[in-house]
């Protein structure tokens, strides 16, 4: 069964703070990844899209990184505002099967303290 | 540029009755995703619609019905609602032209079923 787990479930953090998120999935045939933001209640803003032959992505403040022989994600968020706290989800695409479906993880909820 | 936009943004419904929710994806996508997200959970992919036909199906049962019309926009439809429908409902849009392109997603209808 392809999943994808985010680990940790939430993150609190003094602002300033360089911070890692984590996502991992069960099987490396994947298409792409895609890093999303969720405030409360929202709908999802997309930060980062990794393809498959790709081993980074940045934007601003943000860098994300895939290595698909581990089945590992990362999202790094450098010197961390009160205004990043919100809920970061990771979603992969796969290859076969329901193309184009994104199967995400639970997400890790962010609070930076001012 | 528009982005996504999906109606209502809020909906309650009591349990039996039937909802339709809809999608406007963003210019120049021919692809709409639907997915399901609980309290707490990632989103669960419902189904896809490309060029107006079902490309794709998450494990939902088959009250779960939808529509993709010439102009790219979506409906979903849900009859026989149960409590347990109660979630928010995300729309994506994205473009298939050979590959998939990045998913941009709507802000969500929360429906509630009482």
């Amino acid at each position: 069964k392809q999943e994808v787990t985010q680990i940790p479930a939430a993150l609190s953090v003094p602002e300033g703070e360089n911070l890692v998120l984590n996502c991992s999935f069960t099987d490396s045939a994947i298409y792409n990844l895609q890093w999303f933001r969720q405030d409360p209640g929202k709908g999802l803003t997309s930060l980062l899209l990794i393809q498959s032959s790709q081993r980074e992505q940045t934007s601003g403040r943000l860098n994300a990184s895939l290595d698909k022989s581990s089945g590992r994600s990362t999202l790094y968020i450098a010197a961390s505002q009160p205004g990043d706290s919100a809920t970061y989800l990771c979603a992969v695409m796969y290859y076969g099967g329901s193309q184009g479906n994104l199967i995400f993880g639970k997400g890790t909820k962010l609070s930076v303290k001012p | 540029e528009t982005g996504v936009t999906q109606s209502p943004t809020h909906l309650i419904k009591t349990r039996g009755q039937q909802v339709t929710l809809r999608c406007s994806s963003q210019s120049g996508h021919n692809t709409v995703s639907w997915y399901q997200q609980a309290l707490g959970q990632g989103p669960q992919f419902i189904f896809q619609y490309y060029r107006e036909e079902e490309n794709g199906r998450g494990n939902f049962p088959p009250r779960f019905s939808g529509l993709q019309f010439p102009n790219y926009s979506s409906e979903l439809n849900v009859n026989a609602l149960e409590l347990d429908d109660s979630a928010l409902y995300l729309c994506a849009s994205s473009s298939n032209q050979g590959r998939y392109t990045e998913a941009f997603f709507g802000q969500g209808t929360r429906l509630t079923v009482v």
